[in-house]
């Protein structure tokens, strides 16, 4: 069975802190897909990236980077200096594709609250 | 860019009622799917089509069922509201690319509350 766990319930820093989100996961597939997503006040999750099981290597995407560790099946999001509109709620989600649907696996999601 | 709309952001019905929530997409995407998300359980996929007329169940679909009638269009109902169903429910979709690699898009959310 396939599991994502995101330790973290809420993080709270203050503006223009770096603030790291953890996602720990789980599947018994060789080949898989992980994804973040960003879903602000308004409540439409936002893509932000997709990493295969392959892709070892680490992207960074602005503010934003991901730290993809296969040996410990960790796919982490790190925002370097915070800022309030980095408020939101992240998820990260699992995709395995030995499933031809493709359905997501979600993580609880991680709040995140920037103060000024 | 891909839109992806629900017919309404908020909405409040009574129990027993029969309950549609609509989603229309305009990316020709053949794959659509309803999550409900709840609090510290993330998202949990209800229902999914991935052509029309076509639908498989998710992991929570007891108390609800779909209709796909056009590419477009996904539908969710709620035959008989209950109150464990009040919940946010969004709708997805994507474009059925190789096995693992598409990305799925997110409509704005429908918070249901059931009194």
């Amino acid at each position: 069975a396939q599991k994502v766990t995101q330790a973290q319930t809420e993080i709270s820093v203050v503006e223009k802190e770096d603030v790291t989100l953890d996602c720990v996961y789980e599947t018994r597939d060789t080949t898989y897909y992980l994804f973040w997503y960003k879903q602000p006040p308004s409540g439409e999750l936002v893509f932000l990236i997709r990493r295969n099981s392959f892709d070892e290597q680490n992207e960074i995407s602005g503010r934003y980077s991901w730290n993809f560790q296969k040996s410990t099946s960790s796919f982490n999001f790190t925002i370097t200096a915070s800022q309030v509109v980095d408020s939101a709620v992240y998820f990260c989600a699992l995709r395995s594709t030995t499933d031809s649907w493709g359905k997501l696996q979600f993580g609880a999601g991680t709040q995140v609250v920037v103060t000024p | 860019d891909v839109k992806v709309t629900q017919s309404s952001r908020y909405l409040v019905k009574r129990t027993g009622e029969k309950v549609f929530l609509e989603c229309v997409q305009d990316m020709d995407h053949e794959n659509m799917f309803w999550y409900r998300q709840d609090p510290g359980l993330g998202l949990r996929l209800i229902y999914f089509s991935y052509d029309v007329k076509m639908k498989e169940k998710g992991d929570i679909p007891e108390g609800y069922s779909v209709s796909r009638e056009k590419k477009e269009r996904f539908s969710l109902i709620l035959e008989s509201a209950s109150t464990n169903q009040t919940s946010m429910y969004l709708c997805a979709s994507s474009l059925n690319q190789e096995r693992g690699t598409d990305t799925q898009y997110f409509g704005p959310g429908t918070r249901l509350t059931v009194l």
